[in-house]
């Protein structure tokens, strides 16, 4: 069965240091992989999609096939980073998506 | 103003009641589903639905019933055949079209069982 795995809880990083968020999956095809990101007091959002190769509030995740893995990262953190993030995988368009436990982010001033 | 509505905020269940959550949508979105959230664990699928008058079991359907009879509602029953209900439910809903994959959330409902 296809599975999502973040293997940090907590990640806590300094105010403009790198930041990498870590998302590996299990599944042998292609899949569309996501980040949804959870602030403080609001609803669970998408952050960006793999197929849309953008920036999104300075960050970027790579999809890498080989090493079935999906990482976050940012290169330089900000205290409003601070939150929940959720990798998700869906195999194909019509099947359900499914997420990872979730790493929260920490940007310590 | 577009959205997913979920209701109620907060449920106060006591044990051996059933309890039905409500999710509507006016975003003229296919697919529904109902997500568990508990601290470490993420999100676990209860429930989705592609289309109406038909719905699929998640990862752990077990003591959950929804039912699909409107393109904008999906609600939710916490059955008391649901060993350990409390915690924070998240209705969301998606085009369902292919190329459209983008889960859209509702606030949450947080259940307590006393």
């Amino acid at each position: 069965a296809q599975r999502v795995t973040q293997p940090e809880k907590l990640l806590s990083v300094f105010k403009g240091a790198p930041v990498e968020l870590k998302c590996n999956y299990s599944y042998s095809g292609s899949p569309e992989l996501f980040w949804y990101v959870q602030y403080s007091r609001q609803r669970l959002q998408l952050l960006l999609r793999h197929i849309s190769r953008e920036s999104i509030k300075g960050f970027t995740a790579d999809l890498n096939k080989g090493e079935t893995s999906f990482h976050l990262k940012k290169p330089f953190a900000q205290e409003e980073d601070s939150a929940m993030y959720y990798c998700a995988l869906k195999r194909t368009s019509y099947d359900k998506v499914i997420f990872g436990p979730g790493t929260s982010l920490s940007v310590i001033p | 103003d577009g959205g997913i509505t979920q209701s109620p905020k907060y449920l106060f269940r006591k044990e051996g009641q059933n309890v039905t959550l409500s999710c509507e949508q006016n975003l003229n979105h296919d697919a529904m589903y109902w997500y568990r959230q508990d601290p470490g664990q993420g999100l676990r699928l209860i429930y989705y639905s592609q289309i109406v008058n038909d719905f699929q079991k998640g990862d752990i359907a077990e003591g959950y019933s929804v039912s699909r009879e409107k393109k904008e509602s999906f609600p939710l029953t916490v059955t008391s055949a649901q060993k350990n209900p409390t915690a924070f439910y998240l209705c969301a809903s998606s085009t369902g079209s292919a190329g459209a994959n983008v889960l859209t959330f509702g606030a949450g409902s947080r259940l307590t069982v006393l």
